[in-house]
């Protein structure tokens, strides 16, 4: 089983839609969660950075995060057709914690089309 | 336009070619990264700068050095690459951990340098 298992699409919705991401992973030492949009030929843009579980809310964008199903959302609403981007959920454990924990650990990354 | 400025933003070298990829941030931050991502994949961290000491290296081949001349810079220097080494190579920076731990705080990307090796 993969650290961090993230389907990889591609998701094709319309416009207006509510898009709905999601990561689920296997180490319970992970404690922060991001999630980056990724357009083609660009690098990764940080949209959501979130400790612990809980829920975030900037904009169209809502993360959850629910630790004890070791699993976790991005909510996109209205969406646009300048969403259409691969979105990368990354975690990581605390800097104090073993092993590799320390690293960004990101899952496949989800190909979102939205069509006008 | 991100906070992490990347050049050159492509480069096409031969295998013999020495070659360096510069990074430069003015957000005051003290950890600065380097990873590289193959095509439909995710980012793989190469190596970790806090407060300008290399405090990562993730088992990467000596053909790729890095350097970090001061806190805004980071620079990573290429010789003999063999074709698979062709990737987008992508410079990240975040607030320090001073303790010399690479740190907890979200990571902001550049645009990366598409490398291709003939």
């Amino acid at each position: 089983q993969k650290e961090v298992e993230q389907d990889p699409g591609p998701l094709s919705v319309p416009e207006g839609a509510i898009v709905s991401l999601n990561c689920t992973y296997s180490n319970s030492a992970f404690q922060y969660f991001m999630w980056y949009r990724q357009y083609s030929r660009k690098g990764p843009e940080l949209l959501m950075y979130t400790y612990s579980s809980g829920n975030k809310e900037d904009g169209r964008f809502t993360a959850q995060v629910d630790k004890s199903s070791k699993y976790i959302s991005l909510f996109i609403r209205d969406s646009q057709p300048s969403d259409s981007a691969t979105y990368l959920c990354a975690m990581s454990a605390s800097a104090y914690s073993g092993g590799s924990n320390y690293k960004l650990t990101f899952g496949k990354g989800t190909l979102l089309t939205v069509n006008p | 336009d991100t906070e992490v400025t990347q050049t050159p933003k492509h480069l096409v070298m031969g295998m013999t070619n020495k070659k360096s990829l510069k990074c430069e941030q003015h957000m005051g931050h003290r950890a600065m990264y380097w990873y590289k991502q193959k095509a439909k994949k995710p980012p793989e961290l190469m190596f970790v700068y806090s407060y300008e000491k290399l405090s990562i290296n993730e088992s990467v081949p000596s053909r790729f050095s890095p350097e970090c001349p001061n806190s805004s810079l980071l620079n990573l220097h290429l010789h003999a690459l063999q074709p698979e080494d062709s990737a987008l190579y992508l410079c990240a920076s975040s607030q320090g951990n001073n303790r010399g731990r690479i740190s907890n705080q979200p990571q902001h990307f550049g645009d990366g340098t598409r490398l291709s090796i003939l």
